[in-house]
């Protein structure tokens, strides 16, 4: 099984900080990591995907970076919107495309 | 703009088996991945399978032996079915397309089934 090690589990920042989540994965994934937003009640939204690629209709704020095992995800100029918690999920091994633990976004 | 909706009971007795449906409009689903995804109230989330192609399937090992899907194609609908639940299976229950296998780019709004007698 491919674990996904996400940290921190929660942070807390200031409109207009920069942002940074890890993902790290348990064996090589190559590129093959994504990046959801997930508002509270709602359904995760897809934001980067193959680990850099910007979704389509995705501000430019967001972005993702990385390769093999460790990986990493960023917010700049932090927006009241961004409030969400954030997972990493890897499809190298589908069947088992595994996501990580969350990382609860809040704003200070 | 593709849209996915599921539907089916919110409320299902331990034992029995949890059915339910994800209508999609705005594209077809003999084109791309149909997946199936939960989450536990207040935790992450955990893949379940995914069916293309109309036939073919994948599950996540660790319910494989449970989980069912299956499509429609007639009513542009799949389907997921998990026996033999308990109260473990309790969760949001989302349904999604995915490109390339792995990358869900399109979600349902997502459906609480909660296993109680």
């Amino acid at each position: 099984d491919i674990q996904m090690t996400q940290s921190p589990s929660s942070l807390s920042a200031s409109v207009g900080d920069r942002v940074t989540i890890t993902c790290q994965a348990s064996q090589d994934i190559g590129n093959y990591l994504n990046w959801y937003q997930q508002r509270p009640g709602k359904a995760p939204k897809l934001l980067i995907y193959d680990a850099s690629n910007l979704e389509t209709g995705v501000p430019s704020r967001f972005s993702g970076s990385g390769s093999g095992t460790d990986f990493t995800f960023h917010i700049t100029n932090l927006q009241p919107e961004d409030v969400a918690t954030y997972y990493c999920q890897q499809y190298d091994n589908v069947p088992q495309a595994t996501f990580g633990g969350g990382t609860k976004v809040e704003i200070k | 703009q593709v849209q996915l909706q599921e539907s089916g009971p919110g409320l299902v007795s331990p034992s029995e088996t949890l059915s339910l449906t994800c209508t999609v409009s705005g594209g077809s689903i003999n084109n791309y991945y149909w997946s199936w995804i939960r989450q536990p109230p207040g935790k992450g989330l955990e893949w379940i399978g995914y069916i293309y192609y109309r036939v073919h399937t994948s599950y996540s090992p660790s319910l494989k032996s449970r989980v069912t899907i299956s499509a429609d194609t007639s009513e542009n609908q799949f389907s997921l079915k998990l026996i033999s639940v308990t109260p473990a299976d309790t969760a949001f229950y989302f349904c999604a397309r995915a490109r390339g296998g792995g990358i869900q780019d399109h979600w349902g709004q997502g459906t609480l089934v909660t296993v109680s007698s």
